[in-house]
């Protein structure tokens, strides 16, 4: 996968928009980025991916910049629930065989949102 | 929708003996799961890459004949711990990609604790 930058750790007062940052240099034009996170002792949850353009789901705001190599993921109103670990990945682009949809996570940004 | 469960959530098992986790895709098929391994402050580390009707790939340096895996329906996918020890403890978590949805959306199960002692 291509690799991956992202602060350790942030902090956010609840109810504060969330703005976690990526870096993803390496970044090819057909890969996506694609954002997951862990709450501790739970299995990870998809959160939202995207190519170029900007996109929105119930969950979160995910923003590229135009030259892809860095991306942020907005919480707009963090909540107590939203402290987790947060990881970026960027699958690299493959046509299928038996690593078809791997996924590799990092070390991730530790949010932790303040009451 | 787009749920996956693992069974069972915590195991306790004796040294030298066997495991056997399941992780099933509730709500829609999955022709591909993956076997992740998770230790205490680390990140998930990828074991296996399940595919339904053949044998699993495995990520180098796991013993393909100490974690069996079996991925014999499009819903179901079984991890089992031959012979487990002590370094065997870990949390286990599975997940799966809908066949019909994007390459690298992964839904996840909550995962297995296993103790060996």
């Amino acid at each position: 996968d291509a690799k991956t930058t992202q602060p350790p750790s942030m902090d956010c007062a609840e109810g504060r928009a969330a703005n976690l940052p990526c870096n993803h240099s390496t970044i090819s034009g057909n890969e996506y980025v694609y954002w997951y996170r862990q709450i501790h002792s739970q299995g990870p949850q998809y959160i939202i991916h995207g190519l170029k353009n900007n996109e929105t789901n119930e969950m979160a705001s995910l923003i590229i910049t135009e030259d892809r190599k860095s991306s942020t993921l907005i919480l707009p109103h963090a909540t107590l629930r939203d402290t987790a670990v947060y990881y970026c990945i960027v699958p690299r682009a493959r046509a299928g065989g038996t690593s078809y949809g791997k996924l590799t996570f990092g070390q991730g940004t530790i949010l932790t949102v303040h009451p | 929708g787009a749920v996956v469960s693992q069974h069972p959530s915590r195991v306790i098992c004796k040294s030298g003996t066997s495991v056997k986790i399941e992780c099933r895709s509730l709500d829609f098929q999955a022709t591909t799961m993956f076997w992740y391994r998770q230790f205490p402050k680390q990140s998930l580390m990828l074991m296996a890459t399940s595919n339904e009707g053949s044998k699993a790939t495995y990520e180098q340096g796991v013993e393909k004949d100490k974690f069996l895996i079996n991925h014999a329906s499009l819903t179901l996918s079984t991890l089992t711990v031959t012979s487990a020890h002590p370094e065997d403890s870990s949390f286990y978590i599975c997940s799966a990609r809908d066949s019909g949805g994007y390459s690298y959306e992964q839904y996840f199960g909550p995962g297995t604790r296993l103790t060996v002692t």
